[in-house]
């Protein structure tokens, strides 16, 4: 079970759309729809945002997305805003009640 | 609204057992329809899933921690346990409960998280 594979930062001014990779394998992404995204601010528990792919918890800005293609989840954030500036992690179900989580891609709003 | 609560000691010695216990108010572990897991976060570093549990008792752990990981519930209390044995610094931590649902474990409620520091 290896920890999924995100890029360690991404960026956007504030209005743009960035775009965050979450790359795993046939065993968990791959595999299942069941890819969910968090926020996580400093010294803060991470905040589900998207789960089972696509779908967003009540209360997400519709801002927040995510898609999946093979073994490559992604989250995308549009109209960029301060509040964004975060940690983000992917995790994906591994069959049988196991969880793999992404390393975290720290998102920068300029 | 669910809240949950991590307890325990913030220093543990080096081969000792880390013994944490996740408090839950505004629900209840038996109510059959979630898990129940912990997740730690090392400083500065990402989150890493250790384990689950149903409220009936069923657990299910992370291979690499499964030989020193125990998860336990005692429904009586609300409460639900991490013990993970022969502590090394490595496992310095943040160390969260959270509740995930049955279908894709998508960890919805998370506690504030506690962090245990293993030094001598």
């Amino acid at each position: 079970q290896s920890a999924l594979t995100q890029p360690p930062s991404a960026s956007g001014s504030p209005g743009q759309s960035v775009t965050i990779s979450c790359t795993g394998t046939s065993n968990d992404v791959g595999r299942y729809n069941y890819v969910s995204w968090y926020q996580q601010h400093p010294g803060k528990a991470p905040k589900l945002m998207i789960y089972e792919v696509t779908k967003r918890p009540s209360g997400v800005p519709d801002r927040f997305s995510g898609s999946k293609s093979g073994n490559t989840a992604s989250l995308t954030v549009s109209d960029l805003q301060a509040e964004d500036e975060a940690d983000y992690y992917c995790s994906s179900y591994a069959g049988t009640i196991q969880v793999v989580f992404g390393g975290g891609t720290k998102l920068t709003v300029l | 609204q669910l809240q949950l609560q991590e307890s325990g000691p913030g220093l543990v010695k080096p081969s000792e057992t880390l013994s944490l216990t996740c408090t839950a108010s505004g629900g209840s572990f038996s109510s059959g329809t979630y898990y129940w897991g912990w997740i730690r976060q090392p400083p500065g570093k990402g989150l890493e899933w250790i384990g689950s549990m149903y409220y009936s008792g069923d657990t299910y752990y992370n291979p690499s921690l499964k030989s020193r990981v125990t998860i336990s519930v005692d429904t009586s209390k609300n409460q639900f346990s991490l013990k993970l044995s022969s502590v090394t610094a490595a496992d310095t931590a943040v160390y969260y409960c959270a509740r995930h649902s049955m279908v894709g474990a998508n960890f919805d409620h998370w506690g504030q998280g506690t962090l245990v520091t293993v030094s001598s």
